[in-house]
Order: structure tokens, then sequence, then C-alpha cells
């Protein structure tokens, strides 16, 4: 079965540079979700979208922005990168007419040196 | 302090044995309960989701949610070596939000 699919796996930046994260969810699925995770920590949650729109908010830095598009795919724009922005980053996709069952990708792992 | 809390571990235990993973949460409006599996460097894999109270079997694994007590468990039965791994624990108010994570429990199964 198809699944979500994040690229690039691996980025290695410097601190001040900007990077996208690209996001392709499950065929049909209409929400996607951004979720950050440290060394160590669970993931958080940073921002989600719903057929294109804005549907929740979460501790994303005003650095970071994010759309998603009318093929459902998302990007995550991250500008001005810091040392503590080293982390993966998790897209999930879900469709919204069956509920809870959100499936990850397989992360893109950041490093900003 | 944070709204979901789960038992830390880590947990080593030989293989064959019961698993139990148990997480405690202080909002009341959580309805929706998940449990992933995530192996190093990898995405969170659902392994069950369960809607309010109850319980919910599939395979080795069992899910119980007791809202009463704002209190959730994951079981595993026969334990591998390929269970080892960090389990989360995850909730959600609405049907289509964020999720909320435990801070994960790795188990590890020795052979």
């Amino acid at each position: 079965a198809a699944g979500v699919i994040q690229s690039p796996r691996h980025l290695i930046k410097e601190k001040r540079e900007t990077a996208t994260l690209k996001c392709y969810p499950i065929p049909r699925h209409d929400t996607v979700y951004w979720y950050q995770q440290g060394p160590g920590q669970d993931p958080q949650f940073l921002i989600s979208f719903y057929e294109k729109m804005q549907s929740d908010k979460g501790s994303i830095p005003d650095r970071f922005s994010a759309q998603q598009f009318s093929d459902y795919h998302s990007e995550l724009n991250m500008s001005s990168l810091e040392l503590g922005d080293s982390a993966l980053y998790f897209c999930a996709s879900s469709y919204s007419g069956t509920g809870s069952e959100q499936y990850f990708g397989p992360g893109t792992r950041l490093t900003v040196t | 302090q944070k709204e979901v809390e789960q038992d830390p571990g880590p947990l080593s235990v030989p293989e064959g044995a019961i698993v139990s993973l148990n997480c405690t949460y202080s909002n009341s409006a959580f309805q929706y309960f998940m449990w992933y599996r995530q192996y190093s460097r990898k995405g969170p894999e659902l392994l069950m989701y369960t809607y309010s109270s109850g319980n919910k079997e599939d395979g080795r694994f069992t899910a119980q949610v007791d809202k009463s007590s704002k209190y959730i468990s994951l079981f595993i039965r026969d334990s591998q070596p390929s269970d080892s791994a960090t389990y989360l624990c995850a909730m959600r108010v609405t049907n289509a939000g964020k999720s909320t994570f435990g801070d994960g429990t790795t188990l590890t199964v020795k052979p």
C-alpha cells in the first residue's frame, strides 16, 4: 500500500540558511500534519492543513511557514535556521472522512551546522 | 505538567513475556487514543487506534482505554525480539485534530 512520502530524507544546512521539506500524503488523504521530533523526545505538533487550509497550529516558530497545494502535497519552509532546529521532521496524513488514523512518513532528518 | 504522561522505561523483557505499556492523561476532552511503534530513526507506525473507552484486540496486541481513570494501556502478548522499539501513546480531541504524544517507552525483548 502507498505510504506517506517525504523528501529529502536527509538535509544538512548551515545556520541562517533556508530549507524546504516536502510531504506527499497517502492518495485520497486530505489532511496533512507536520511534527518535529528532537533527539530522545516525542513528536511535537507544528501545523496541519485540511483541504489546503490551515486547520491547526502548534508550536511552530514564526521563521517557519507551510502550505498545502491543490494536489494535497505540503511543504514546510524553514528560514534563518538555527542549531536548535536540528531534528527529525515528520509529516502525517489522514482522511477526514474515516477519522483518526494518522499515518506517518519516514521523516526528514535536518542537521543545522 | 505534560498533558500525556507515559511510563518512561526503558523496559527489558525475555522473549515470550507479556508486556504492559501505560499512559495517563489530564485532558478529559481526549476521545481518540493511538499507540505507535517507532524504530530508531524511522517514522512512527500506527499500531492501534481506539475511540473512547473500551478494549481493542489485534493479533498479539490489545489496547485498553479507561476514560474514567484517564488511563490507557497497550498489552503485547508473546513478545518477540522484533517488538523491540519505542512505543508512543498519542491522543486527540477531535476527529482530524493534532495528536499529543507521550514521551515514549523503549522496549527491548531479549531472545
